[in-house]
């Protein structure tokens, strides 16, 4: 059962902020984060290994609850170059089979 | 950085055929990798593991005998959908894991049309 993402989609200006949550039914051995372009392959963001972690690059971030099964990611002063599709990809024990969640739409506007 | 290189970018294939994609790691080893399908507007779905001179571990619901999958060396796994048929076409993108804590390196996928 994949990971389920929220929200489904989201339309920004630039230079605002958004939160990209991912909840899972199981227990999560890692998350990872992922951006899609329009007909091209995920690229990696960012992996958190570890309940209580935060992590950040520039200003995209991300947080996991191991607790709750959660992770959310935060985008702020959002730049066009941000649009795509988000996923989460959490891994389950350690079987490094990787399922990515439901996606999140991103759209920024000028 | 890692680099994993897919073959094609896409194929165009008559109902019946069958296709071959290839999926390279270009400056790691891979023991192991991922095949993943994707529809359109749809997240990616694992279609099965890909392990280096064994038999590849398939995703219920995917059909091995259709898409088969050989890992013959540490750098390339090949994934060929026999028998293909409308319903086949779709985004295949390979992925492999290059070093922990560094996430899975992806090919550019290949998109296959089959009519």
């Amino acid at each position: 059962q994949q990971p389920v993402q929220s929200p489904q989609a989201v339309i920004l200006r630039e230079g605002e902020d958004a939160v990209i949550n991912c909840s899972s039914s199981k227990a999560l051995y890692s998350v990872h984060w992922y951006r899609q372009k329009h007909g091209e392959a995920p690229v990696f963001l960012m992996i958190l290994l570890k309940g209580g972690e935060q992590k950040g690059h520039e200003k995209i971030s991300a947080s996991f609850n191991e607790k709750k099964q959660q992770s959310s990611l935060y985008l702020t002063a959002s730049q066009l170059s941000y649009s795509g599709t988000y996923f989460c990809g959490t891994e389950r024990g350690a079987t490094n089979k990787l399922i990515f969640g439901t996606g999140t739409l991103l759209a920024v506007q000028p | 950085g890692a680099v994993v290189s897919q073959h094609p970018s896409w194929v165009i294939c008559k109902s019946g055929t069958s296709v071959k994609i290839e999926c390279r790691s270009l400056d790691f080893q891979a023991t192991t990798m991922f095949w993943y399908r994707q529809f359109p507007k749809q997240s990616l779905m694992l279609m099965a593991t890909s392990n280096e001179g064994s038999k590849a571990t398939y995703e219920q619901g995917v059909e091995k005998d259709k898409f088969l999958i050989n890992h013959a060396s540490l750098t390339l796994s090949t994934l060929t959908v026999t028998s293909a048929h409308p319903e086949d076409s779709s985004f295949y993108i390979c992925s492999a894991i290059s070093g922990r804590g560094y996430g899975y390196t992806f090919g550019s996928g290949t998109r296959l049309t089959v009519v």
